[in-house]
């Protein structure tokens, strides 16, 4: 019963290759999130959908591109992957943007 | 522009001491202001929030926090620190206009030796 889980936990890659990361809440929630946080742990935000239309899109590369299928899923697709993809991806969902988010335990992705 | 500051990296507490982390913030008009804790390998987790009322706020783990809107200040407290509290702790804040986003502060490590 997890209320924001991801796929897969750990993401080892290659330069170059594409990748994704599958996010599902079982919460009922309508905003979703999509975060990068970095070997600092500083956590940035980098997509927001609500109710599958996407709401924020920070300064993040085009090699980035998030898919909302229905309101309980929010994946991420990554393109060409670069050295400094290397980070922990977290998604996270809230009732609506005013609300405590619910994070799920993140995507640790290297690339080699 | 938003922007959320703390100023410490570690903060360090025996075991039963009270225990403070600060947290500023600037936002145009009123703030609405989180504090979350991340425990290793895992992600954030919601302790309290302030969006309007009282400016004591009571969340989880007998963690409070003090709103102060002329320091703009959000700083989290807790009486008597345990072991169990040692974390990373995230201020973040939003606007209260619908065009704003959150931000989160760089984290602050805190460490209850026994």
């Amino acid at each position: 019963d997890t209320a924001v889980s991801q796929t897969p936990k750990y993401l080892v890659t290659q330069m170059g290759n594409d990748k994704s990361i599958k996010c599902e809440q079982n919460l009922g929630h309508d905003t979703m999130y999509w975060y990068k946080q970095d070997s600092k742990k500083f956590l940035k935000i980098m997509f927001s959908y609500n109710n599958k239309e996407l709401i924020i899109n920070e300064t993040v590369p085009n090699r980035f591109s998030p898919k909302s299928p229905d309101k309980a899923h929010l994946n991420l697709h990554i393109n060409s992957l670069e050295l400094g993809d290397s980070a922990v991806y977290f998604c996270a969902s809230s009732r609506d943007s005013n609300q405590p988010q619910h994070f799920g335990d993140g995507t640790r992705l290297s690339i080699l | 522009a938003q922007s959320v500051a703390q100023p410490e990296d570690q903060v360090n507490v025996a075991e039963g001491n009270p225990l403070t982390v600060k947290c500023t913030y600037s936002v145009s008009g009123n703030p609405y202001l989180f504090w979350y804790v991340q425990y290793p390998n895992r992600g954030l987790q919601f302790l309290l929030k302030y969006i309007t009322g009282d400016n004591l706020v009571k969340g989880s783990y007998g963690f409070e926090a003090e709103f102060n809107k002329s320091q703009t200040s959000f700083h989290l407290k807790k009486p008597s620190a345990l072991v169990s509290d040692s974390a990373l702790y995230f201020c973040a804040v939003r606007g209260s206009s619908s065009a704003s986003k959150i931000i989160f502060g760089s984290g602050t490590r805190l460490s209850i030796r026994p």
